[in-house]
């Protein structure tokens, strides 16, 4: 069946430093890949997204290109914020139109000033 | 759109008494999620519905649980008799279709004691 493996947290990083959160899928045909993000007491909310091989989502800074070769899609962020402090989730689409999202465990950041 | 409405935010029950969480979809979305998250198991899928017709309810974690979506703008998510380790935030969320991005709900904290 179709999963997603993200890297474990928590992720603890300075201001101003680079972030990488490593996120790789197992998934028949194609899937569309997310990223969503989830502050502190609140739901789940889009980051950024990409629907097929080579796609570079971005929002916030934080940029995931959709690698097929690797099945990865692997978030980053050049330089992290206090405000970035959060869970954040990478998940899957089949696009079959017949199966929710499939998300993975999510990882906790951390930005320390 | 106001998004994905939820209500209440916080519930604090004592063992046994039913607990019913509401939930009010994205208008024109046609399918709609039930998921639980705590500490211990992350984030879990509890139940979904397209169409207003539960297409899926195998993570219901007993029959002390039971969803219903009477019309395509309102879901109830019940819990009879309650017990603490049902202590969690219960999220909702709705998408367009299975399988495309899902918009979240605020979440409903309930606190079994």
């Amino acid at each position: 069946g179709n999963s997603v493996t993200q890297m474990e947290g928590p992720v603890t990083l300075s201001e101003e430093a680079f972030l990488t959160i490593n996120c790789t899928y197992t998934a028949t045909g194609y899937p569309s890949l997310f990223w969503y993000v989830q502050y502190p007491g609140e739901g789940l909310q889009l980051l950024l997204k990409a629907t097929k091989a080579d796609d570079k989502g971005s929002n916030k800074g934080f940029e995931a290109t959709y690698r097929k070769e690797t099945t990865s899609f692997h978030l980053e962020k050049g330089s992290v914020q206090v405000s970035d402090s959060a869970v954040y989730f990478c998940a899957l689409s089949d696009r079959s139109g017949n199966t929710p999202l499939v998300f993975g465990k999510g990882t906790r950041l951390s930005v320390i000033a | 759109d106001a998004g994905v409405i939820q209500s209440p935010r916080h519930e604090v029950t004592e063992m046994g008494q039913e607990v019913t969480l509401r939930c009010k979809p994205i208008s024109g979305h046609n399918s709609l999620f039930w998921y639980r998250q705590t500490m211990m198991r992350g984030l879990e899928l509890l139940i979904y519905f397209n169409n207003n017709v539960p297409i899926d309810d195998s993570g219901m974690p007993e029959d002390r649980f039971s969803a219903k979506m009477p019309n395509a703008s309102f879901s109830t998510l019940k819990i009879q008799p309650s017990e603490p380790r049902d202590s969690a935030v219960y999220f909702c969320a709705s998408s367009p279709l299975t399988g495309t991005e899902a918009f979240f709900g605020q979440g409903t904290r309930l606190t079994v004691v």
